[in-house]
């Protein structure tokens, strides 16, 4: 079956650039996309289709897809941004894959 | 606006079934698929299945086949989410996803989530 690997936490000072990775065999060759969610709460797109935003999320929330690897990138990281994130891809054998999720720590 | 509105917390016991159930409204029901995702506590995102709302196709993903089953009331816009054979390792949250893509290449928007708890 497909699997997506995230690194399972990443620490970014406040205004400084987060970069959240996620590893899969030939996933470039995919779609990718990103989830933020909150404790307590549901999860929010940020990026789909490898690099768009849907309508509300800020600017400074970026994606790419190449090779074996989609990155999330949140540019001047606010403390609002803390929260744990997931990517995910359409596999024909597996169906939706989820990675396992990285917690973002604005410290 | 777009709203996915599930049902509420629900408390089983082992060996019982649960049906949570998703009222979607703001958009038209049958242009857009419905996927079901689990959260245990504590852990990550994991994908049960998904429903076209158009013709009722499902694709479950393989470690729900034959326990679980997707449907949808196309006059109510409702999908709905069947899963039996409880055991305490299916406690957890149950979210429905709306799928603009027809392919599950993303979820747009999600419900509230419904609280499951497998307890004798």
């Amino acid at each position: 079956s497909y699997e997506l690997t995230q690194p399972p936490s990443v620490s970014v000072s406040p205004g400084q650039t987060a970069s959240i990775t996620c590893s899969g065999d030939k996933l470039g060759e995919k779609y990718a996309c990103w989830y933020q969610q909150k404790p307590g709460q549901s999860p929010v797109l940020v990026i789909y289709q490898d690099s768009r935003r849907p309508s509300g999320i800020p600017e400074r929330f970026s994606g790419s897809n190449s090779g074996n690897t989609a990155t999330l990138t949140i540019s001047g990281t606010q403390a609002m941004d803390e929260a744990d994130y997931y990517c995910q891809a359409w596999d024909s054998s597996t169906g939706v894959v989820f990675g396992g999720g990285t917690k973002l720590t604005v410290l | 606006q777009v709203q996915l509105v599930q049902s509420e917390t629900e408390v089983k016991k082992p060996g019982a079934s649960v049906k949570v159930s998703c009222k979607a409204s703001g958009y038209t029901f049958t242009s857009y698929g419905i996927s079901w995702v689990r959260q245990a506590p504590g852990q990550g995102l994991e994908w049960m299945g998904r429903i076209s709302t158009y013709n009722g196709n499902t694709n479950y993903a393989q470690k729900f086949q034959g326990r679980v089953t997707m449907t949808t009331d196309t006059s109510t816009t409702t999908a709905y989410m069947e899963l039996r054979s409880l055991r305490s390792d299916d406690t957890a949250v149950f979210y429905c996803a709306r799928d603009p893509s027809g392919s599950s290449w993303y979820h747009d928007f999600w419900g509230q989530g419904t609280l499951v708890t497998v307890s004798s």
